[in-house]
């Protein structure tokens, strides 16, 4: 029978323009944050990470935007490139010892 | 700096057989946390050990999986015996605590015939 699996959300972005993508996370005492890139074939690795007493962050062409009111992280890639092109997912830790979760992920594909 | 080192890279057992994933954290990493990625149900954390201690094994799917961390520098994650369902790709992480994000190793991908 037809395998079902984890429907990741996709977006699709042509080549030298930005990408967004979204996380909602579930827990208001949620402190710390982080975005993943997971290529295929390899595990996930760090991006950006954001603390809760702030709203925004940058590194190299990407920034993180936290926003606590609606539970709302946000990963902008700016000037988008095939190589950026990976399931990225958005973590949370709550605090509690070193756990943190993961979302289910966003694929990026990147066009020519 | 080698990061976390996971072996083997790639397991192919029959069902029934004893599997043991290996994981080598990085040095000073005091948080090691094995993890399970399938397409059915993405990332699941299995159990986690602070300084060598199991703090969190509620991941774990059921008693045929078991690990340990002897030392700082070494865990295993042992299936036995091992079923077609447990086929996953099995990915280590590290942190050096809490606030600080997790270093992932390149995962084993485990098929079991």
């Amino acid at each position: 029978g037809e395998s079902v699996g984890l429907h990741l959300p996709t977006l699709s972005v042509q080549e030298g323009d930005n990408s967004i993508i979204n996380c909602a996370y579930s827990n208001s005492a949620s402190d710390y944050f982080i975005w993943y890139k997971q290529e295929s074939g390899k595990g996930p690795q760090f991006i950006i990470d954001i603390r809760s007493n702030m709203d925004k962050r940058q590194g190299q062409r990407v920034t993180v935007l936290l926003n606590k009111t609606v539970k709302h992280l946000s990963l902008q890639i700016a000037a988008t490139q095939p190589g950026d092109s990976a399931v990225y997912f958005c973590a949370e830790n709550t605090g509690t010892a070193s756990k943190l979760t993961f979302g289910t992920g966003t694929r990026l594909q990147v066009t020519l | 700096d080698a990061g976390v080192i996971q072996s083997p890279r790639h397991e192919v057992t029959e069902m029934g057989q004893e599997v043991t994933l290996r994981c080598k954290p990085i040095s000073g990493h005091n948080s090691l946390f094995w993890y399970r990625q399938t397409m059915m149900r993405g990332l699941e954390l299995l159990i986690y050990f602070n300084n060598n201690v199991p703090i969190d094994d509620s991941g774990m799917p059921e008693d045929r999986f078991s690990a340990k961390m002897p030392n700082a520098s070494f865990s295993t994650l042992k299936i036995q015996p091992s079923e077609p369902r447990d086929s996953a790709v099995y990915f280590c992480a590290t942190s050096r605590g809490q606030d600080y994000g997790y270093t992932f190793g390149s995962g084993t991908r485990l098929t079991v015939v």
